[in-house]
């Protein structure tokens, strides 16, 4: 298993620009999420997905939007760059059942908004 | 409310044990969990230990769970150089479908 792959590593965009993060799981689990952290802080979630076609609001959605088609893709997506959009992005996605209840993270994606 | 509290800072000398704390606030979390993060990298899941368990040992690492306190515990025996990192300490309420981590521990070890 691949695990949880995100594309690209790297990203400078100009304000107002737009791109969309691209997130897939090989593992087959329902639950994924978006967070993002910015520089000395810990994660904040914007996003996350129950499954196929289900996607719910987490802490900090303004300014992103996803979709789930598939079981194993989770993109989000920057409309509207701004400069508070800078951070690394991190895509994850978990497994529960059997007695465990597990995040895995991708590599993240680092963004800078200019 | 949701907040998982760390200390920002622990610095060791390499082969002491290192200790790292964490407080939350649901008494619902049936799972607590410790990640590692390596400069430039994701997070790495080190740990985890059911909310039903007082203590959980996995070689080097040591996690105690005080759910009278709400009061989460890693201790990394014989602390190396490859073990500076950050520390999230994260909860997993009942009630929700998220996770809430910690600020983070950044972790110093020094010859």
């Amino acid at each position: 298993n691949a695990g949880v792959t995100q594309t690209p590593k790297f990203r400078i965009l100009k304000i107002g620009q737009s791109m969309t993060l691209q997130c897939t799981q090989d593992m087959n689990h329902n639950y994924m999420y978006w967070y993002r952290q910015d520089p000395g802080m810990g994660l904040k979630l914007i996003y996350y997905s129950v499954g196929a076609g289900i996607t719910d609001k987490g802490e900090v959605p303004n300014g992103y939007n996803v979709s789930r088609s598939t079981t194993e893709d989770f993109p989000l997506r920057l409309e509207l760059a701004a400069p508070s959009q800078t951070s690394v992005y991190f895509c994850a996605s978990r497994r529960t059942g059997e007695g465990t209840d597990t995040q895995y993270f991708g590599p993240g994606t680092r963004l800078t908004v200019l | 409310g949701e907040d998982v509290e760390q200390s920002l800072f622990l610095s060791v000398r390499e082969g002491d044990s290192s200790v790292i704390n964490c407080t939350y606030t649901d008494s619902s979390s049936t799972y607590l969990y410790w990640y590692k993060q390596e400069p430039g990298a994701g997070l790495q899941l080190l740990t985890y230990i059911f909310s039903n368990m007082d203590m959980k040992q996995d070689q080097r690492l040591t996690v105690l769970l005080n759910k009278k306190d709400k009061h989460l515990s890693l201790r990394i025996a014989d602390t190396q150089t490859g073990d500076s990192a950050i520390y999230f300490c994260a909860e997993s309420p009942s009630t929700s479908l998220k996770l809430i981590f910690g600020t983070g521990t950044r972790l110093q070890v020094f010859p």
